[in-house]
């Protein structure tokens, strides 16, 4: 079946703008993830949710980030006034039923995008 | 297309004895991260080694990279009940491109 996809793949803005990505989980997944990599760092957490309520916001860097989810289905994080640090491969990933479910359960990742601030 | 294998699938162990998690890839990484993931908590990143031959230490935890990077090896000693959860590799491959790969990843359980 089809697996976590997310778009766009890369995005080049220019410092100052808002950017917006987006996640599709595999179908019927309640957990969503997202995580930022920057270069030469490994996996940041930022923020889950659990159908469309976010338990957890304090992994955000900032308050220029912030993400919905809609439909328990479809996640966007929205970067406001982007900044150079800002510039990172962003991750989704998607499971069952989430970290309030399941002790065992297996995140499955996107593909990433790669947001370029110049 | 190049993946990251790991082994075991599934650990348990008793607490107080040491556990070794391996990550192989066919192919020369460019960089290879080690993350675990906590019940209640997102992935929590561990530490990244980039170099061949390199051995970084944390805490009771210590990751090795093969000389020719395609192989790293994470071991606990003295393993504590804190220290279940998943353990997942990641990597970026080496040909260039910022698509990251991840192993399986192992759960562990430590009895107590």
């Amino acid at each position: 079946g089809a697996g976590v996809s997310q778009s766009p793949s890369n995005k080049v803005t220019e410092k100052g703008k808002d950017v917006e990505l987006r996640c599709d989980p595999i179908s019927g997944h309640t957990a969503l993830y997202w995580y930022r990599q920057s270069l030469g760092q490994g996996l940041e957490f930022l923020i889950y949710f659990q159908g469309n309520s976010a338990p957890d916001k304090s992994g955000l860097p900032s308050d220029r980030f912030s993400a919905e989810r809609t439909g328990g289905s479809v996640s966007t994080l929205t970067i406001q006034r982007t900044q150079q640090e800002d510039s990172a491969v962003y991750l989704c990933a998607s499971s069952e039923v989430g970290l309030a479910g399941a002790e065992w359960e297996t995140q499955y990742f996107g593909p990433g995008t790669r947001l370029l601030v110049l | 297309s190049q993946e990251l294998e790991q082994s075991p699938q599934s650990l348990i162990v008793q607490e107080g004895k040491n556990l070794t998690i391996n990550c192989t890839s066919s192919k020369t990484l460019y960089g290879l991260y080690w993350y675990k993931q906590k019940y209640g908590e997102g992935l929590i990143f561990l530490m990244m080694l980039q170099k061949g031959g390199e051995e970084k230490s944390h805490e009771k935890i210590t990751a090795k990279l093969d000389e020719k990077k395609q192989q790293s090896s994470l071991h606990i000693t003295a393993s504590q009940p804190s220290h279940a959860g998943i353990y997942l590799c990641g990597a970026e491959p080496y040909s260039g491109t910022y698509k990251y790969i991840f192993g399986t990843g192992t759960r562990l359980k430590v009895l107590a």
